[in-house]
């Protein structure tokens, strides 16, 4: 079945730095990745999707890089500010099957 | 505008009490999702539908149960709930099951006495 990781508990960043959280997952027939962010108290907010035919997507200030061959994952926030501090989970899933989480890295901002 | 709505936001029950948790929808989603997620943990899915069509994981317990009566309504029962039953119980929807986001809800913090 698919697992899935993230590399650091905890990442800590300046405000205005660039920050990077990276994600691993284990099935190659994982067909659509997902980034939440999750602040205190509430629930799991969409970030950005990417399905598998694709190796790169971009949102506002964030940006998804797909690598299929090591099966890695990461998502990339400009500028990052104060109220991006949270708790940020990775999710795959292959079409049909449960989405997976991964554990979740907590992205700390000081200004 | 909330879109998927959970009550209460805090639920405190005795052990062994049962206990409903409720969630409803705006968005005319097709699939309705309950996670447990424990402190610095991972959602954890338990179960969901697929309009009327039931869904459970393998490893939820039988002391969950689940009802949706209808497309905006979708119900969490903890028949007899234990210690390890308290957690945060999220509802999340999705337009359909494959390759679709999960919209989630603030979830119900669930204690138990």
């Amino acid at each position: 079945g698919e697992s899935v990781g993230l590399h650091l508990p905890t990442l800590s960043v300046q405000e205005g730095d660039n920050s990077i959280i990276n994600c691993a997952y284990s099935n190659s027939a994982s067909d659509y990745f997902i980034w939440y962010k999750q602040e205190s108290g509430k629930g799991p907010q969409f970030i950005i999707d990417i399905r598998s035919n694709m190796d790169k997507r971009q949102g506002q200030r964030v940006t998804v890089l797909l690598n299929k061959t090591v099966k890695h994952l990461s998502l990339q926030i400009a500028a990052t500010q104060p109220g991006d501090s949270a708790v940020y989970f990775c999710a795959a899933n292959q079409a049909g099957t449960a989405l997976i989480f991964g554990k979740g890295t907590t992205l700390s901002v000081s200004s | 505008d909330a879109m998927v709505i959970q009550n209460p936001r805090y639920q405190v029950t005795q052990f062994g009490k049962p206990v409903t948790l409720s969630c409803s929808q705006t968005l005319n989603h097709n699939v309705m999702y309950w996670y447990q997620q424990k402190s610095s943990q991972a959602p954890k899915l338990l179960f969901h539908y697929y309009d009327k069509d039931f869904n459970n994981e393998a490893d939820t317990p039988d002391n969950f149960q689940s009802r949706r009566p209808n497309t905006s309504f979708c119900f969490l029962d903890i028949r007899s709930p234990g210690l390890g039953d308290a957690a945060m119980y999220l509802c999340a929807t999705s337009r359909d099951d494959t390759n679709q986001p999960q919209h989630f809800g603030d979830g119900t913090r669930l204690s138990i006495l």
